[in-house]
């Protein structure tokens, strides 16, 4: 059975940081694309950023570069969302997901909610 | 960028009865479409790639259609289980990839 488990969300100040993490099972990780997808309260879904295989190359949205950093231990079957200079905006359940070409999001986990507020 | 627009914004429907969800790209996408289903509480799930493929494990009730610009999901006869939001996203031009607002579809 496919699992992705996302830890690390909490409750956080505007400029501070936070890490979080998904732990892989059930499939191949390292030969899938990573990614994390965000949903702001009660809105849409917002990709985020993502990551090839092999780490070679990463990708993010205009509105998080410079601030997040997407990283990936296929050792572990681990990924990882670095989240500094977090703003209000930033808040969202934060969902990690998996895909095989690159292209759709064929798995999800449940989501770790992100807080950021004074 | 691409932009994804979905209508309508909210659908009521009957069940047993047909929906019909629109999903529009504000340039050609080709056929690198895909629909996306969330219930409440609840991560999304693949339900439509290539525009019109079935991902594992749905249902044949669901079709999808289109290219270029212009798709549907169709939902053939309701079920209480497909009463959702239904998200479509774009992965011809990426990054970013982009996801259209929802289209939330609820019980007539």
């Amino acid at each position: 059975e496919v699992q992705l488990v996302e830890s690390g969300g909490g409750l956080v100040q505007p400029g501070g940081s936070l890490r979080l993490s998904c732990a892989a099972s059930g499939f191949t990780f390292s030969s899938y694309w990573m990614s994390w997808v965000r949903q702001a309260p009660g809105k849409g879904l917002e990709w985020v950023a993502n990551i090839k295989q092999d780490g070679s190359e990463k990708y993010y949205v205009d509105s998080v570069k410079g601030r997040f950093t997407i990283s990936r231990d296929n050792a572990k079957n681990s990924l990882y969302l670095q989240m500094n200079s977090l703003r209000a905006e930033d808040t969202a359940v934060y969902y990690c997901a998996g895909s095989r070409r690159g292209a759709t999001f064929d798995y999800w986990g449940q989501g770790t909610l992100v807080t950021v507020s004074s | 960028e691409i932009v994804m627009t979905q209508s309508p914004a909210t659908l009521s429907v009957s069940p047993g009865e047909r929906a019909t969800l629109s999903c529009r790209a504000s340039q050609s996408v080709s056929s690198n479409l895909a629909w996306y289903q969330q219930k409440p509480g609840q991560a999304p799930r693949l339900l439509i790639y290539g525009a019109s493929t079935r991902a594992t494990g749905i249902p044949a009730r669901f079709s999808g259609s289109g290219s270029g610009t212009e798709f549907t999901l169709t939902i053939s006869s309701l079920q209480s289980e497909d009463f959702a939001v239904y998200y479509c996203q774009q992965y011809n031009n990426w990054p970013p990839y982009s996801f259209g607002q929802g289209t939330k579809l609820e019980i007539k």
